[in-house]
């Protein structure tokens, strides 16, 4: 069936050090794989994506890796600061189609 | 430019209750779609609208039905409301295009709790 998931429900990383955060996935048909963040009281708010021709993908801060043959996706967050705790999820969809599924999210803590 | 918007922010019903919540798009975008977020979990996908037409629909009943308008806002109607659906309830809009690709610009939400 279709599902995007995480290794880890909760991370806990120092303030300045970098942030790993990792998704599994399991539509081989999808195009496009995106990375939201959804901070306590708001809607998620969209990071940084990256399509399947691609393998790597760098943001402001952000990098997204891809990894077709295992199915994994993650998001890497350098010098981490305490504006980035939030609840992180990856999510997929595909090319054209009208439904972007989310997997469960990862909380990340980062500590002073 | 404003971004979206969806009211009320907080909704208490009870089970059997009908409810409707309202989504302003962000302007220039022309696609929307609901999603349901438990507590704990993602987004689930509800349905999309697009020219003022349901564009496709997750694993919801009936119950759950829709509209858009001309100007692309939109409704969420949930009719005979069950406990199970308490929950975020979550408005997503995206420009021409931008909905293929999954990047979509989410409201805060509103918390419908139904008792």
């Amino acid at each position: 069936g279709e599902s995007v998931g995480l290794h880890l429900p909760t991370l806990s990383v120092q303030e300045g050090d970098n942030s790993i955060i990792n998704c599994a996935y399991s539509n081989s048909a999808s195009d496009y794989f995106i990375w939201y963040k959804q901070e306590s009281g708001k809607g998620p708010q969209f990071i940084i994506d990256i399509r399947s021709n691609m393998d790597k993908r760098q943001g402001q801060r952000v990098t997204v890796l891809l990894n077709k043959t295992v199915k994994h996706l993650s998001l890497q967050i350098a010098a981490t600061q305490p504006g980035d705790s939030a609840v992180y999820f990856c999510a997929e969809n595909i090319a054209g189609g009208f439904k972007t599924i989310f997997g469960a999210g990862t909380r990340l803590f980062v500590k002073a | 430019e404003t971004g979206v918007t969806q009211s009320p922010t907080h909704l208490i019903k009870t089970r059997g209750q009908q409810v409707t919540l309202r989504c302003s798009s962000q302007s220039g975008h022309n696609t929307v779609s609901w999603y349901q977020q438990a507590l704990g979990q993602g987004p689930q996908f509800i349905f999309q609208y697009y020219r003022e037409e349901e564009n496709g629909r997750g694993n919801f009943p009936p119950r759950f039905s829709g509209l858009q308008f001309p100007n692309y806002s939109s409704e969420l109607n949930v009719n005979a409301l069950e406990l199970d659906d308490s929950a975020l309830y979550l408005c997503a809009s995206s420009p021409p295009g931008g909905s293929a690709t999954g990047k979509l610009f989410f409201g805060s939400g509103t918390q419908l709790s139904v008792l």
